[in-house]
């Protein structure tokens, strides 16, 4: 298994530009996770989905969009990119059940200027 | 919601014991807590989770206290590839698989 698996890995950006940061999962998981790291922070939580057709807002929504299309695919849309999304992006999945931890892509370092 | 509290940085010298508490004062009823560790800029990894008995596994120990309103993540002979930030976390709500990481301990081994 690749497990969770994030394209691309860096990505810079003019102000006003839009892009979709990928990430996939083979493991079958039906929650799926978006965070956010800005330096020297700690995670944030952008969005996650608790399957496909279902989404829901995490701490900093703003900025963003998800789809959930199948269980594999939960890609992040950018629109109108602005210097404050400056940061490193994780996406993570789990099977829906408390008793694992998140499984944790590589990251995407996105750079607006 | 649930959150936890832990202290911004720890020392701790190359095969002693690494011990890092955390505060989750406010978890509720049957909820789990998770560790992760975050290595430079790589994707958090987790570690370990308990509920109310204390766990080990090959990588580290978990006490949580009888009230479970803390526990202690122990690394029990720290090594210099340890140095990493370490997250306590639990589920925001009960029900949800909705987690929030704080900005967890600074953890770094002196040789």
């Amino acid at each position: 298994n690749a497990g969770v698996t994030q394209t691309p890995k860096f990505r810079i950006l003019k102000i006003g530009q839009s892009m979709t940061l990928q990430c996939t999962q083979d493991m079958n998981h039906n929650y799926m996770y978006w965070y956010r790291q800005d330096p020297g922070m700690g995670l944030k939580l952008i969005y996650y989905s608790v399957g496909a057709g279902i989404t829901d807002k995490g701490e900093v929504p703003n900025g963003y969009n998800v789809s959930r299309s199948t269980t594999e695919d939960f890609p992040l849309r950018l629109e109108l990119a602005a210097p404050s999304q400056t940061s490193v992006y994780f996406c993570a999945s789990n099977p829906g059940t408390e008793a694992i931890g998140q499984y944790f892509g590589p990251g995407t370092r996105l750079t607006v200027t | 919601d649930a959150k936890t509290t832990q202290p911004t940085s720890m020392d701790c010298a190359e095969g002693r014991a690494a011990n890092l508490p955390c505060n989750h004062s406010t978890i509720s009823g049957n909820e789990y807590v998770y560790w992760y560790r975050q290595i430079h800029s790589q994707g958090p990894q987790y570690i370990i989770h308990g509920l109310k008995n204390n766990e080990t596994n090959e990588m580290a120990s978990l006490i949580i206290t009888e009230d479970r309103k803390s526990s202690t993540l122990i690394l029990p002979h720290a090594t210099l590839r340890d140095t990493a930030v370490y997250y306590c976390i639990v589920r925001v709500t009960s029900g949800t698989y909705k987690y929030i990481f704080g900005t967890g301990t600074r953890l770094k081994v002196l040789a």
